[in-house]
């Protein structure tokens, strides 16, 4: 069965420090993978989707990146965080034409 | 511009009872919706799917309808459990690529089933 594992699950970082999330799928090859950023009182909004290694979309312009050195990575990245990036982020993956996305267990992150 | 709302940011139904989520759209580009359910500090679960060529999907206790006519979609939850108290997300589906879809989400309902 695939899994989907995020860390850290807690985040609290000084703004202008620089921020990696990683996220990692098992059990399955070639998965579309996406970052989403749940702000506080606001739904999911993507951030990043990706069909596979180098490929990154960005749906929202920001100080984020994100890139996926491997099949089954996808890591989101900041050089500089800013108060505004505090949130609850969640990657998700689905499989081919599949339409359902399942999402990791997300990571809190806290920029003071 | 919010294309996918939820009204009403929380709900409380009584144990047994029929739990009533409702969710409206403005894009009738959309052609998959779907219901989430999240408990604090963790991922959204997937719960239940709809594909815009029916009106109706049932999965256990858990039933979707949708009114296309209506942009509106609802979630009932028959009959309705403690364990079933959490935030409720609402997603409509769009294409990016084939095989890559963009979800966009309510902001959430939170559930709270009373013993």
């Amino acid at each position: 069965s695939q899994t989907i594992h995020q860390w850290p699950a807690t985040l609290v970082q000084p703004v202008g420090s620089p921020l990696s999330l990683e996220c990692t799928v098992e059990g399955t090859s070639n998965p579309n993978l996406y970052w989403y950023r749940q702000a506080a009182g606001r739904g999911l909004q993507l951030l990043f989707y990706s069909v596979g290694i180098g490929q990154i979309s960005s749906e929202v312009p920001q100080n984020l990146s994100a890139s996926r050195p491997q099949d089954r990575q996808f890591i989101l990245s900041s050089k500089k965080l800013l108060l505004s990036d505090s949130g609850f982020y969640l990657c998700a993956w689905n499989a081919g034409m599949e339409d359902t996305q399942y999402f990791g267990p997300g990571t809190r992150l806290t920029v003071l | 511009d919010q294309q996918v709302k939820q009204n009403s940011p929380s709900l409380s139904v009584q144990e047994g009872r029929i739990s009533i989520l409702n969710c409206d759209y403005t894009n009738s580009m959309f052609d998959y919706f779907l219901w989430y359910k999240k408990y604090p500090a963790e991922g959204p679960t997937f719960l239940i799917s709809i594909s815009s060529i029916k009106d109706k999907n049932e999965d256990g206790r858990f039933t979707v309808f949708l009114n296309k006519s209506a942009k509106h979609l609802s979630l009932h939850i028959v009959p309705s459990q403690p364990g079933d108290s959490a935030v409720y997300f609402c997603a409509a589906s769009k294409h990016l690529h084939p095989g890559t879809y963009k979800y966009i989400f309510g902001t959430g309902t939170r559930l709270k089933v009373l013993a």
